[in-house]
């Protein structure tokens, strides 16, 4: 069962950023946020994790609450090619692995 | 760096059929995953290899479903016989280990069964 809920849809203006929140009440104290993403008729792709701190890469700022019950993953100027559904995944620790259980995530449209 | 290849792209069999997809993970990558992925939902994972021994298998259908990763670097999933709720698109992922959770996904085989 998933982890994290996310929004449905989204929709943002071309050139805008896109607050593309997720809630995750249940997360343990050890257990990352990740963010991929999946293009249509493409493989996911990988675009932020965290733990605990805001975190920042060439794609995206990850921000995460206090608590760590929810995040929100922000792209600062959207565009068409972010078109795409958003994971937010928590990292399941099971015996001695960690895997991800992913859930039906946010189909954003970013609109011209 | 070459991502993880993957083939056929398309497959459409008839129900009761074989089929066989091949994986081929970033070079170096000890991890490999195969996951399931139905249409309007997102990926499920199948079976993770660490190295070529299996780290989970709790999902995969073994009455019809197997994988094996030879030599630790390629990878086969076979579905014997398939059903009509096997249709789906196959994904093979790879990282650098198993605690490394920055997987790099192919681009996925369409399975049709009719």
């Amino acid at each position: 069962d998933a982890k994290t809920t996310q929004p449905t849809s989204m929709d943002c203006a071309e050139g805008r950023a896109a607050n593309l929140p997720c809630n995750h009440s249940t997360i343990s104290g050890n257990e990352y946020v990740y963010w991929y993403r999946q293009i249509h008729s493409q493989g996911p792709q990988y675009i932020i994790h965290g733990l605990k701190n805001n975190e920042t890469n060439e794609m995206a700022s990850l921000i995460i609450t206090e608590d760590r019950k929810s995040s929100t993953l922000i792209l600062p100027h959207a565009t068409l090619r972010d078109t795409a559904v958003y994971y937010c995944i928590v990292s399941l620790r099971g015996g001695n692995n960690r895997k991800l259980i992913w859930g039906l995530g946010t189909s954003l449209a970013v609109n011209p | 760096e070459a991502g993880v290849a993957q083939s056929p792209r398309y497959k459409i069999i008839e129900k009761r059929q074989s089929v066989a997809f091949w994986c081929n993970p970033i070079s170096g990558h000890a991890t490999l995953y195969w996951y399931q992925q139905i249409l309007g939902q997102g990926p499920k994972l199948l079976i993770q290899f660490q190295n070529n021994g299996v780290v989970d298998d709790s999902q995969l259908p073994k009455d019809r479903f197997s994988a094996e990763r030879l030599k630790g670097v390629d990878s086969t999933l076979k579905i014997q016989p398939a059903k009509l709720e096997d249709s789906a698109v196959y994904l093979c992922a790879s990282s650098a280990g198993r605690w490394n959770e920055k997987l790099f996904f192919g681009s996925g085989t369409q399975l049709s069964v009719l």
